[in-house]
């Protein structure tokens, strides 16, 4: 079966670092997601990784490795606005989207 | 301000009930997406079209669920009749490719009591 594995819940300091793990076990690949969802709103996307790496986006950053099957979306300068859910999502052999059930980060001042 | 356009926003009805929850795409995106996200499930596909095309409606409940796209510019999603487990929200999204960024509704939220 096809499988994403991520945290439950995390929590962090605002101002400090946090990384978020996601690992998977899918039916092929063809890249992997990371969204951030707002209490209450709809998912908004943060990244797409589809080779080995690390690719940065300002505070966020993300992770691959296809060996190993895992990923991880690294949020730094944590600020108040980055408590939500951030949700893995891996493309599979025929394209379909398969979802983590999100890891949901809480910041503390 | 490109975005996705969902109604209704909130729905609260009694089982048994039909539901239709409808779907503004992005104009020029091929990819509609119907989701379901519940605090246990997490994000369910239902339903995906690409091209106004079902490709994939394993998610979906049969006997009850059905999704069409009569035209590029509406997608929608009914219930008949509903019951107290299908209570969730309900995303659409859509995309411009296959394999890519999605764009999210703001959701139905539905209330089946």
């Amino acid at each position: 079966g096809q499988n994403i594995d991520q945290p439950t819940e995390m929590t962090a300091t605002e101002g400090a670092i946090v990384q978020i793990n996601c690992t998977y076990q899918t039916s092929g690949f063809n890249g992997l997601f990371w969204y951030q969802q707002h209490a209450g709103e709809a998912p908004t996307f943060l990244s797409y990784n589809v080779l080995d790496g690390l690719e940065e986006k300002g505070r966020f950053s993300s992770f691959l490795s296809r060996s190993k099957g895992y990923s991880y979306l690294l949020l730094k300068e944590l600020q108040m606005k980055d408590s939500a859910s951030y949700l893995c999502a891996v493309a599979d052999s025929n394209y379909q989207l398969i979802w983590g059930a999100g890891t949901k980060l809480i910041i503390k001042p | 301000d490109a975005r996705v356009t969902q109604t209704p926003r909130h729905k609260v009805t009694e089982m048994g009930q039909e539901v239709t929850m409808r779907c503004q795409p992005i104009l020029g995106h091929n990819t509609v997406f119907w989701y379901r996200q519940t605090m246990m499930q997490g994000l369910e596909l239902l339903a995906y079209f690409r091209n106004r095309a079902p490709l994939d409606d394993s998610g979906m409940p049969k006997d009850r669920f059905s999704a069409e796209m009569p035209d590029a510019t509406l997608a929608t999603l009914k219930i008949q009749p509903s019951e107290p487990r299908d209570s969730a929200v309900y995303f659409c999204a859509s995309g411009p490719r296959v394999l890519g960024e999605l764009f999210f509704g703001e959701g139905s939220r539905l209330t089946v009591l």
